[in-house]
């Protein structure tokens, strides 16, 4: 199957910095990306959905200043967590749709995130 | 808008046997996709098994294989033969047909324990 990468997979930060997580498609172009959270124990949480050159769309009681996407090329899109806390820490992950005709979409392999 | 639903929140399985994973989902639309998705410890989302609505014929993938029955909106997942290495969250995620910017919408996940 195509190849998504997220990096990077653990990352501890400091209460009040930015910490940014990436997603790539390593074999095709992704049009569109998609960041969800996952806290224990939990199913997935979409936080945003992230169209290549245009602003992301937020799910309700995400907040856009917080996280903040960028999906700058077909084959990039990058998570800032921004003036993070420690209710941040979390499981972050980003999937991105191929163009084959069912549109699949695949999964990276996520990143932890901790913030002390 | 599409709910899906997993009623087991634990399943268990001995080595060898066979196993069936439920899944019921709810939505208006007459097509759409329907996937199984594995999340194993290392929590790596990894396709397991996609059905497409319009498709009579279950989907299979060597060991895996789906009952879909689309009148009752039900997606179960059948395992045969369960090894070790299949313990893990499973989730079932529905995505509409009609466009390429929909995310999948999850269900809440069912945990296998394979015993040996």
């Amino acid at each position: 199957g195509a190849v998504v990468s997220q990096h990077p997979s653990w990352v501890i930060c400091k209460s009040g910095t930015s910490v940014k997580i990436e997603c790539r498609s390593l074999d095709f172009q992704a049009t569109t990306m998609f960041w969800y959270r996952q806290f224990p124990k939990q199913s997935l949480m979409l936080m945003a959905t992230s169209n290549e050159g245009s602003k992301a769309t937020y799910e309700q009681g995400v907040e856009k200043d917080k996280f903040l996407i960028n999906h700058a090329s077909l084959t990039l899109s990058t998570l800032t967590v921004t003036s993070a806390h420690p209710e941040d820490s979390s499981f972050y992950i980003c999937s991105a749709r191929t163009g084959d005709p069912g549109n699949t979409i695949y999964f990276g392999e996520g990143s932890w995130l901790t913030v002390v | 808008a599409q709910t899906v639903t997993q009623s087991q929140p634990e399943m268990s399985v001995q080595e060898a046997e066979t196993v069936t994973l439920s899944c019921t989902y709810d939505t208006s639309e007459s097509d759409y996709y329907l996937f199984w998705y594995k999340q194993p410890p290392s929590r790596q989302m990894i396709l397991v098994i996609r059905q497409e609505a319009y498709k009579q014929q279950n989907a299979t993938e060597n060991r895996f294989s789906v009952n879909f029955q689309k009148a009752a909106k039900s997606f179960s997942l059948k395992i045969s033969d369960s090894q070790l290495g299949d313990a893990a969250m499973y989730f079932c995620a529905y995505r509409t047909f009609l466009s390429g910017n929909t995310p999948l919408v999850f269900g809440k996940g069912t945990r296998l324990s394979v015993i040996a």
